[in-house]
């Protein structure tokens, strides 16, 4: 079975400048999240799906942060314009969606913004 | 607000010994799961603890779970350098399948 897949791995791009971030999750899994990961610290959400619909983005920054997801499998994290403090890890993950369930990540966008 | 603190932050041993990471939350929460990750790569799902009293085992590691004391433990047995990596552990938000993290728990086990 395949696993959350994100693209790209590596971004570099300087402030004021935008980004997009895209991820496949896992075939079936109904739930993705969109998680910030600041060195050392533990993943921060930023906005969970499921299916097509929005469950929660109260930790979007909505004046510069947006997600979408059509057709509700692939998804695209979008920042502009970016700032200093947005350097960071962006980890996508997903999951069936039951309470059961752990969560399975993917490889990660590791964003540095200069 | 439910918090999620982990203890130690930082753990550095030798090989061959025995260690426990804890994991204390704020409110109640029936599920916790743990996570591993490696320098540079994603998280790693390790344990999934479902219901007061859960353990689970794998390998070196064993994972507990008090829910009326609001603690989660990792057991590290004869700490092998292949386990050197942050651990994280994650509380169910419930209502709407979220975790709440820990700030991890990064893993040093020298030769």
């Amino acid at each position: 079975e395949a696993g959350v897949a994100q693209s790209p791995r590596y971004k570099i791009i300087e402030k004021r400048q935008s980004v997009a971030f895209w991820c496949n999750p896992i075939s079936g899994h109904a739930t993705l999240y969109w998680y910030q990961q600041i060195l050392g610290q533990g993943p921060k959400l930023l906005i969970q799906f499921q299916n097509n619909g929005v469950v929660d983005d109260s930790q979007l920054p909505k004046d510069r942060f947006s997600a979408e997801r059509l057709k509700g499998v692939d998804s695209t994290l979008k920042i502009q314009p970016a700032k200093l403090e947005d350097s960071a890890v962006y980890l996508c993950a997903s999951n069936q969606g039951g309470w059961a369930y752990e969560q399975y990540f993917g490889p990660g966008t590791r964003l540095t913004v200069t | 607000e439910l918090k999620v603190e982990q203890n130690p932050l930082f753990l550095s041993m030798q090989e061959g010994k025995n260690y426990t990471i804890y994991c204390n939350y704020s409110t109640t929460s029936d599920r916790l799961y743990w996570y591993r990750q490696d320098p540079g790569k994603s998280l790693e799902s390790l344990f999934v603890l479902l219901s007061n009293g859960a353990v689970k085992q794998e390998g070196r590691l064993m994972a507990s779970l008090d829910t009326k004391a609001r603690l989660s433990t990792l057991h590290i047995t004869a700490a092998v350098h292949d386990l050197s990596a942050t651990y994280f552990c994650a509380v169910d938000k419930s209502s709407n399948y979220q975790l709440i993290w820990g700030a991890g728990t990064k893993l040093i086990i020298k030769p």
